[in-house]
């Protein structure tokens, strides 16, 4: 059974502070790798999207992948409290099917 | 990026029934999927509709349950048939967009109660 794990939570950070959201999968195929964020009451949307080991950096946000270690993390920096929400990790596989593998979700609570 | 339109947006309804739910997309869509989202649960794939043919449905979910339609590449339904509380949940529909490349969007969703 391939798998993806996230702590639940809820994280709580206080405003400004940085947020660090952590995933773990089991499939050593996997090759894509993504971080969506889901407001309450809302669908999900992609914030973060990663292939290669190491940093992805897009405004305050910050992917980290170590497929050694079968582990993607996401970095919220100046945490708003605007930034909370549920993150969900997603995992894609390299073979036939690539379907993606989807974590719980982590909540972030940011507390002004 | 890629707008779509499901509705309903929230429905109730009886046991025994069934409810179709409709995802228009205003580009071209490569891939079409429908999701299942329970309270507490992670996203659940429930199958991959594809143009002009039957769709993929994943393991726990069958066709006389969920049928799918999806006549051109820009619109789909979803039926839940028979429906019973189990399956209360929101139904989101999701599609992958030409020149976004895996990225997924979604619809805003369906919230189902089914008493």
């Amino acid at each position: 059974q391939k798998e993806v794990e996230q702590n639940s939570g809820p994280l709580s950070v206080p405003e400004g502070a940085i947020a660090s959201l952590n995933c773990t999968y089991s499939d050593r195929g996997s090759q894509s790798f993504f971080w969506y964020r889901q407001y309450s009451g809302k669908s999900p949307e992609l914030i973060m999207s990663i292939y290669s080991n190491g940093d992805k950096e897009d405004g305050r946000f910050t992917a980290q992948l170590n497929k050694a270690s079968q582990y993607v993390s996401l970095l919220i920096r100046d945490s708003q409290p605007s930034d909370s929400a549920t993150y969900l990790c997603a995992v894609r596989n390299a073979g036939n099917n690539r379907k993606l593998i989807w974590g719980l979700g982590t909540s972030l609570a940011v507390n002004p | 990026s890629a707008v779509i339109s499901q509705k309903p947006s929230r429905d109730i309804c009886q046991r025994g029934t069934s409810l179709t739910i409709q995802c228009q997309v205003d580009s071209q869509v490569t891939m079409m999927f429908w999701y299942r989202q329970q309270p507490g649960q992670s996203l659940t794939l429930i199958a991959t509709a594809n143009q002009g043919s039957e769709a993929t449905y994943e393991s726990g979910f069958v066709i006389d349950k969920f049928p799918i339609s999806r006549p051109n590449l820009t619109f789909s339904t979803l039926t839940v048939s028979n429906m019973s509380p189990e399956d209360s949940s929101i139904y989101l529909c999701s599609v992958e967009v030409a020149g976004w490349g895996e990225k997924l969007f979604f619809g805003s969703g369906t919230q189902l109660s089914v008493l």
